[in-house]
């Protein structure tokens, strides 16, 4: 059973570029949630999906910044124009069929972000 | 904002000796969880303590759950080079939306 799997690892784009983040989580997990970390910090919660359905969206930035979890599919966190402040790593983490933090979150490898 | 905030921030230890790090929170909760974090990589899941739980063990681990005083302790027995990492606690502020809040984490190094 493969873990959660995210791509790319590494991700370098300069300001103004979108960045497309892609996770798939662990079979038979329908829940996702995309966190941030910035160095020498802990994990910040940005968006709580599952299949077609954005759950919680409350630490996700207003404007640039948008999450989906289609039917079919990987979750993808989408960044538009980014800027140098947006630079890094971006963990997503799923979780089984009843969801809510009850349960473990099991999380990928992470995508970093360097935006020039 | 913050929930969880470990102590330590850093911790260094020889190979055989015991580490403990400890966490406060702010809020009430449901659960909170420890994970650990190598350099550069994900973070993986050691161990998951209800509210209504006072201590629990996995392996080498033991944490501590003091819910009169908002806070938990991990303590890893016979540490060993390999547990060198950083160790976070994560609480969910009594929802069960499904967010996780995180301190900065104790960086543990265990010296050979």
């Amino acid at each position: 059973n493969a873990g959660v799997m995210q791509n790319p690892r590494h991700l370098v784009r300069r300001r103004g570029q979108e960045a497309r983040l892609r996770c798939s989580p662990m079979k038979g997990h329908s829940h996702v949630y995309w966190y941030r970390q910035l160095p020498e910090e802990g994990l910040k919660f940005m968006v709580y999906l599952q299949k077609e359905n954005i759950i919680d969206e409350s630490g996700m930035p207003k404007e640039r910044f948008s999450a989906e979890f289609p039917k079919e599919g990987p979750s993808i966190l989408r960044i538009q124009q980014v800027v140098r402040g947006d630079s890094a790593a971006y963990f997503c983490a799923s979780s089984p069929r009843t969801g809510g933090n009850q349960e473990t979150q099991y999380f990928g490898p992470g995508t970093r972000l360097l935006v020039l | 904002s913050q929930q969880g905030e470990e102590d330590p921030q850093a911790l260094s230890i020889q190979e055989g000796e015991n580490a403990t790090m400890n966490c406060s929170y702010k809020t009430s909760i449901n659960n909170l969880q420890w994970y650990r974090q190598n350099s550069g990589r994900g973070l993986v899941h050691l161990i998951l303590i209800r509210s209504n739980e006072r201590e629990k063990h996995s392996g080498r681990l033991r944490v501590t759950l003091d819910t009169s005083k908002k806070s938990s302790s991990l303590l890893i027995t016979a540490s060993r080079a390999a547990d060198t990492a950083s160790y976070f606690c994560a609480t969910d502020e009594g929802s069960t939306l499904g967010r996780l809040y995180f301190g900065r984490g104790t960086q543990l190094t265990v010296w050979p």
